[in-house]
């Protein structure tokens, strides 16, 4: 069974880091490209950082660009995003979801782990 | 960057009845169209990809349908089980982007 399971969300003041970390079990993790995906509460969907799975292609979105930092550990199944300079509307859910494999879309996502930004 | 555009912002709907969900993206996007379903506190889950292809455990009464910039979500008959917020989602040069949603309610 494929399981994501995300962690390291917490309370941060505005200005600071946090690290998150994405656990994968059930599938073979180092053939798949991986993704972070944020909602804000009560809003819609937003696509953060994309990775390849051998880390050779790696893609942010705009509004974190600079400030995010994807990586993966094939050895250990794990997805990370580096979060810095953090802002109040990095408030979020973020789910790690798996890169269907010629779908161009997520087909198994992790509950999300919710990160916020206030001081 | 391509913007997604969803229609209705609700739709109200009885159950056994059909509702028609609509995505526009601005710019082609070929079959690059993904649908999710979102229910509270849940996790999205993939319904169609490649516009009209359903995941894998997807029931039959869930069908995508277009190209290019326009495209659709029919559900046939709803079930209890489908009111929730259904999202569409392109993909182009490695990005992602989803539209603002769709919320499926209970007439």
């Amino acid at each position: 069974e494929v399981q994501l399971v995300e962690s390291g969300g917490g309370l941060v003041k505005p200005g600071g880091s946090l690290r998150l970390s994405c656990a994968a079990s059930g599938f073979t993790f180092s053939s798949y490209s991986m993704n972070w995906v944020r909602q804000a509460p009560g809003k819609g969907l937003e696509w953060v950082s994309s990775i390849s799975s051998s880390s050779s292609y790696i893609y942010y979105a705009d509004s974190v660009k600079g400030r995010f930092t994807i990586s993966r550990d094939n050895a250990k199944n794990s997805l990370y995003l580096q979060m810095n300079s953090l802002r109040a509307e990095d408030t979020a859910v973020y789910y790690c979801a798996r890169d269907l494999v010629g779908g161009n879309s997520g087909d198994y996502w992790g509950q999300g782990t919710l990160v916020t930004v206030s001081s | 960057e391509i913007v997604m555009t969803q229609s209705p912002a609700t739709l109200s709907v009885s159950p056994g009845e059909r509702a028609t969900l609509s995505c526009r993206a601005s710019q082609s996007v070929s079959s690059n169209l993904a649908w999710y379903q979102q229910k509270p506190g849940q996790a999205p889950r993939l319904l169609i990809y490649g516009a009209s292809t359903r995941a894998t455990g997807i029931p039959a009464r869930f069908s995508g349908s277009g190209s290019g910039t326009e495209f659709t979500l029919t559900i046939s008959s709803l079930q209890s089980e489908d009111f929730a917020v259904y999202y569409c989602q392109q993909y182009n040069n490695w990005t992602w982007t989803f539209g603002q949603g769709t919320k499926v309610e209970i007439k």
